[in-house]
């Protein structure tokens, strides 16, 4: 089984302020199913990222992902007031089982 | 417009038995890869079953022998039967849905709370 491991945990960053989340893989993910996801209080989890960096549909282009392998990064170029959330990236496609990452919270500084 | 609604949650005692349902609309439950995704209080996401368009299902090593997911097809719904419930399976539990056979998770449901306290 792959594990993530994301960092940091949380991230205290000012709007405006560029954001740069962390996603590391035990292993190899294979043919780059990394997707990254954003989750507010009290609401599921929204799709951002599939591909390791094809943005979901209506994503806003201040969102980008990178990587391959077993290390992965969620940009957002320019906090907006609404992003400060908890992000969570999660490997897919090698195995029935899904795996998430811990999470990494941006917070208002 | 794809929608998941998820039902049953509630309050049960350890030992107990809980049936989640998750209505689907607007495509075919069938037709594509179904999981459940729980979230415990305060904690990060952890993948608990999925169920293939071709019938076979997958189970986390925490709830194997336990929960038992399933779907009708008639009524477009998907169901996680869940015995034995343990304090550590209270959670919010999620409905999702794949986008393709890669499993990637395109749709959530808004979720359904289930308490395993005496």
């Amino acid at each position: 089984e792959i594990v993530l491991t994301q960092s940091p945990g949380t991230l205290s960053l000012s709007p405006g302020e560029r954001a740069t989340l962390s996603c590391r893989a035990s292993q190899s993910v294979s043919s780059s199913y990394l997707a990254w996801y954003q989750q507010k209080p009290g609401q599921a989890p929204r799709l951002l990222i599939y591909g390791a960096s094809s943005r979901a549909t209506g994503i806003p282009d201040r969102f980008s992902g990178s990587g391959s392998g077993t290390d992965f990064t969620l940009t957002i170029s320019r906090l907006e007031p609404e992003d400060f959330a908890v992000y969570y990236c999660q490997q897919y496609g090698s195995s029935p089982r899904l795996t998430f990452g811990g999470g990494t919270k941006v917070e208002i500084k | 417009e794809v929608q998941l609604v998820e039902s049953g949650g509630g309050l049960v005692q350890p030992g107990g038995s809980l049936r989640l349902s998750c209505a689907a609309s607007g495509f075919t439950v069938s037709s594509n890869y179904m999981s459940w995704v729980r979230q415990a209080p305060g904690k990060g996401l952890e993948w608990v079953s999925v169920i293939y368009s071709g019938g076979s299902t997958y189970y986390a090593d925490s709830v194997k022998g336990r929960f038992t997911i399933s779907r009708d097809n008639s009524k477009n719904t998907l169901y996680l039967q869940m015995n034995s419930l343990r304090a550590e399976d209270t959670a919010v539990y999620y409905c999702a849905r794949s986008v393709d056979s890669s499993g990637l998770i395109d749709y959530w449901g808004q979720g359904t709370l289930v308490t395993v306290s005496s």
